[in-house]
C-alpha cells in the first residue's frame, strides 16, 4: 500500500481481556518496528521485525505481550489480560532494511483499557 | 545502555522568533534522524544526516551534525503556528543492531 496501515484506529476494551493489533507495512518493506507511546510521552520501543524474525524482544514490556509476522508483510501485536496501564498508542513502522533506515510510521493504534 | 537525550523538554516560543532544540547521544552514531509529530498525529520523517558536520536546510528549518557524530541541532527561523508539535530525534542502537533508539522529544509551542 501507499503507507503504514494499522488496524483497528481505535480500541476501547475491559481489563482482562485480550486484543489483537495489526499492522501492514509499506509494499517492500522487510523490516517492520512496533513503538508505544504513553499520553504525552515519548516513544517506547517494543519489538522489530526482520523479514518473519524477530531479532529483538526486549522491548516488550512482560509476557502478556507477544507479536507476531507472517509472509514478510502483515504484523500482528497481541496483549494478552489486558491492563490499565496498557492504555496507549500503538504506532507500527516499517523500513526497506533494517540498520539505520528511514522509517514510516503508521496512525497508530489507541488503545484504552477500562 | 545508550542513551539520546533532547532538550529542551518544552520550548514555548512567540511566533516569528527563532530557536534551536538539541540531541545528544552518550554514544557515536552513523546517522541521525529528526521526525515530528503533530498533536494528534504519528511521527512523519523530516530528514537524516549521515556525514560528520553536516548541514541541512529544510526551508525554515536547519539541521546540524556535530563533528564528532555524538550531537544534532535543530534551529527553526520566524517560528510559526504550523511549527507546533514534538520534534524527535532517533539514531540506530547499538545495544541492538536495527533498532532505532528515539530521544523523548521536544514539544514545542508557539503563541500567536
Amino acid at each position: 500500500g501507499a503507507g503504514v496501515s494499522q488496524s483497528p484506529s481505535n480500541k476501547v476494551t475491559e481489563k482482562g481481556k485480550d486484543v489483537e493489533l495489526r499492522c501492514d507495512p509499506i509494499s517492500g518493506h522487510t523490516a517492520l518496528y512496533w513503538y508505544r507511546q504513553s499520553l504525552g510521552q515519548g516513544l517506547e520501543f517494543l519489538i522489530y521485525f526482520q523479514g518473519n524474525s524477530a531479532p529483538d524482544k526486549s522491548g516488550l514490556p512482560s509476557d502478556r505481550f507477544s507479536a507476531e509476522r507472517t509472509g514478510g508483510s502483515v504484523s500482528t501485536l497481541t496483549i494478552q489480560r489486558t491492563q490499565q496501564e496498557d492504555s496507549a498508542v500503538y504506532l507500527c513502522a516499517s523500513s526497506l532494511e533494517v540498520s539505520g533506515n528511514t522509517i514510516y510510521f503508521g496512525e497508530g493504534s489507541w488503545l484504552t483499557v477500562v | 545502555g545508550q542513551q539520546v537525550m533532547q532538550i529542551p523538554q518544552y520550548q514555548h516560543v512567540q511566533e516569528g522568533e527563532d530557536f534551536t532544540t538539541y540531541c545528544n547521544s552518550s554514544t557515536t552514531l552513523s546517522n541521525i534522524q529528526w521526525y515530528k509529530q503533530r498533536p494528534g498525529g504519528h511521527p512523519v520523517f523530516l530528514i537524516q544526516l549521515v556525514k560528520s558536520g553536516e548541514v541541512k536546510k529544510q526551508k525554515r528549518l536547519t539541521f546540524q551534525f556535530g563533528e564528532a557524530k555524538k550531537n544534532s541541532s535543530l534551529h527553526i527561523t520566524a517560528t510559526q503556528t504550523t511549527d507546533v508539535g514534538t520534534y524527535f530525534c532517533a539514531g540506530p542502537s547499538t545495544d541492538s543492531w536495527g533498532k532505532l533508539q528515539f530521544g523523548a522529544g521536544t514539544q514545542v509551542v508557539v503563541t500567536p
